[in-house]
């Protein structure tokens, strides 16, 4: 069965510092997103991504925060100046169809660890 | 306001006997998912209600909704050892255009445990 693929699992970085989490979606899918879970937190809504642009984005998706689909394969989520409450594990989720009435299929996440 | 939290907060049982796992939200609705997290691992759904569903099976699995009440239960029949993970409820509302992009709003989970 299709997975959607993230890397890596473990990312340590420096405060201050960029990252770039990478998400692989099952290939057919239209829809993206990217959630995150700080420790003991629920699932958090952070942007969903079609037709080339954001859809929707919350009120943590500021301007520190980027996605880009650079190459119709893989979806990225761009930090540009890390912070310590960064620190989180980063879901990528896709969903095939145009009706809402569809699952969303996740990746294993990456782990991000702000020092 | 809480959108989609769930209850008990965590629920221990032993194998071979039903776990039910309650969810309220606050705004109206397109659907309600279920899914299930194991230790370290990602979201994996496990079934979806529409607003206009009332009950749903799938496997050992049942789901009821209540718009009524912005309620929803999922009931795991028959549990075993490998169903031990958190549960999660999770809704799809239109935004404030009326659209939905599918965001999923989850609440905050039940940690279920199954003792064989």
């Amino acid at each position: 069965e299709p997975e959607v693929t993230q890397t890596p699992s473990h990312q340590v970085t420096q405060m201050g510092q960029e990252v770039i989490l990478r998400c692989v979606p099952i290939s057919n899918h239209l829809y993206f997103y990217w959630y995150r879970q700080i420790l003991g937190q629920k699932v958090e809504f952070l942007v969903s991504f079609y037709n080339n642009e954001i859809s929707e984005k919350s009120e943590i998706f500021d301007d520190q925060f980027s996605v880009e689909r650079p190459d119709g394969s893989n979806f990225t989520l761009k930090i540009r100046s890390t912070k310590l409450e960064d620190s989180a594990m980063y879901f990528c989720a896709s969903r095939g169809t145009r009706g809402n009435n569809q699952p969303q299929h996740f990746g294993d996440g990456t782990r991000l660890s702000i020092l | 306001s809480q959108q989609g939290e769930e209850d008990p907060q965590a629920l221990s049982i032993q194998e071979g006997e039903n776990a039910t796992m309650n969810c309220s939200y606050k705004t109206s609705i397109n659907n309600l998912q279920w899914y299930r997290q194991n230790s370290g691992r990602g979201l994996v759904h496990l079934i979806l209600i529409r607003s206009n569903e009332r009950e749903k099976h799938s496997g050992r699995l049942r789901v009821t909704l209540d718009t009524s009440k912005k309620s929803s239960s999922l009931l795991i029949t028959a549990s075993r050892a490998a169903d031990t993970a958190s549960y999660f409820c999770a809704t799809v509302s239109p935004n404030a255009g009326g659209t939905s992009y599918g965001k999923l709003t989850f609440g905050q989970g039940t940690i279920l445990t199954v003792h064989p």
